[in-house]
């Protein structure tokens, strides 16, 4: 069955952390996202990309980083978490972009920064 | 900036009756559209695409049509049961990604 693997479902982290969040597919998807999803904000795009050590910001890339140094893998970096950063955070993937395919979501990491 | 909404923030429905999902969005229409379900604590799980020059598609019980003039998106699922109570969530394929609207939490009540 193929899937997208987040590292931790749960991570509690303090104010001024660094954190990293791993992703890892296994489907040779070329794309891989980060979304955080918020009550009432719904899934907002941090960033993307679309080939290996390639990047594009999403709609709020502000205080967060990425790296793709394999195609199956791609990390989400809190440069100094902040409890504004509390929130489900998905990662996903598609074979291409443009939405002609479905995406593959991970089962998410509930981050709690204190 | 394109905005896509779906209107109904939760739906109660009776099971065996057709529960349909509303999504609508602004200014240009998408190439495509895509609907998901979401369990709580879970990710979003894919469920249908349908293009923009296709008028319905359907998967089992799952139906959606696409009208563009209305600028709209219907999901249905007939025949409901309470394993269907989750939340589902429209996306729009824009510049190249998807972008989500907030979801509508369906219960199926027995």
């Amino acid at each position: 069955d193929v899937k997208v693997t987040q590292s931790s479902r749960y991570l509690v982290k303090r104010t001024g952390e660094k954190v990293f969040l791993e992703c890892v597919q296994d489907m040779d998807h070329e794309n891989m996202f980060w979304y955080r999803q918020d009550p009432g904000l719904g899934l907002r795009l941090i960033y993307f990309s679309y080939d290996v050590k390639m990047k594009e910001k999403g709609d709020i890339p502000e205080g967060y980083s990425v790296s793709r140094e394999k195609k199956e893998r791609f990390s989400l970096i809190l440069e100094s978490a902040s409890t504004n950063q509390t929130s489900m955070y998905l990662c996903a993937s598609s074979p291409t972009g443009g939405g002609h395919y479905g995406y593959t979501f991970g089962s998410g990491t509930r981050l709690t920064v204190v | 900036s394109q905005k896509i909404e779906q209107n109904s923030e939760a739906l109660n429905i009776q099971e065996g009756k057709t529960a349909t999902l509303t999504c609508n969005y602004t200014n240009y229409s998408p190439a495509y559209l895509q609907w998901y379900r979401q369990d709580p604590g879970r990710g979003p799980v894919f469920l249908l695409l349908i293009r923009e020059n296709e008028k319905e598609k359907r998967k089992e019980r799952l139906k959606v049509t696409f009208d563009t003039t209305l600028k709209q998106s219907l999901f249905h699922i007939t025949a409901s049961q309470p394993a269907d109570s989750a939340t589902y969530l429209c996306a729009q394929a824009w510049a190249n990604n998807l972008f989500f609207g907030t979801g509508t939490r369906l219960t199926v009540i027995p």
